[in-house]
């Protein structure tokens, strides 16, 4: 397997734009996370998926943030509108169950101008 | 409320000498711990990880950790530090009275001088 495959790995977009991430979990695995990286805030996970089902959107943090998992392959985590406070990397990952490995993708940079 | 905390934001040792990354969580019980390391530019990578049994596990790069239940503490180790070794390292708890996720602490980096 070719591990979790995040694209694209960068995105610049100016604000107001609408900003589409997308993420291809290892097969097999149940579960998907999506996190963000912020040098202040550190990893935050923003929402998880349990068999393409969201389980946890607590940590969206606003309505312009929405995730999906339309199959067991592929999700997308969409910005509408995006705004520069936005900026960061986000990390898609997946596992077989939640208490175990997750396995990370290696992140989409965002840059909101 | 869980948290993970890693005390040391930034650490420099020189290439050879000895680590110590430390780790403190704070739990009920026992949770599963992990060490993650991320590389500049790329995703996480998994260490190692504790779910029961003995205290001391080994991972992957020469590294290994010890849980100490009493200290509430999973500080990670390696014997002697190469360069390839500077990143920045995570530890990680996930506990299934958290919501069934893994909590992250705010990592450390660290820098290797030759």
């Amino acid at each position: 397997d070719a591990g979790v495959i995040q694209s694209p790995r960068h995105e610049v977009t100016e604000m107001g734009q609408e900003v589409t991430l997308r993420c291809k979990p290892i097969s097999g695995h149940d579960y998907l996370f999506w996190y963000r990286q912020t040098m202040m805030r550190g990893l935050e996970l923003l929402i998880y998926f349990n068999n393409n089902v969201p389980i946890d959107d607590s940590g969206m943090p606003e309505d312009r943030f929405s995730a999906k998992m339309p199959n067991a392959s592929f999700s997308t985590l969409k910005i509408q509108p995006s705004e520069p406070r936005d900026s960061a990397v986000y990390f898609c990952a997946s596992s077989l169950f939640t208490n175990t490995e997750a396995f990370f993708g290696q992140g989409t940079r965002l840059t909101v101008v | 409320a869980q948290s993970v905390t890693q005390p040391d934001i930034h650490i420099t040792v020189s290439e050879g000498a000895s680590l110590e990354l430390r780790c403190n969580y704070s739990y009920g019980a026992t949770p599963y711990l992990f060490w993650y390391v991320q590389s500049p530019g790329q995703g996480l990578q998994l260490l190692l990880k504790y779910f029961s049994g003995d205290t001391l596990v080994q991972g992957i790069k020469g590294f290994e950790a010890e849980f100490k239940r009493s200290q509430s503490s999973f500080n990670l180790r390696k014997p002697s530090v190469h360069w390839s070794d500077a990143a920045e390292y995570f530890c990680a708890v996930w506990n299934n009275n958290a919501g069934n996720m893994l909590t992250f602490g705010g990592g450390t980096r660290l820098m290797v001088k030759p």
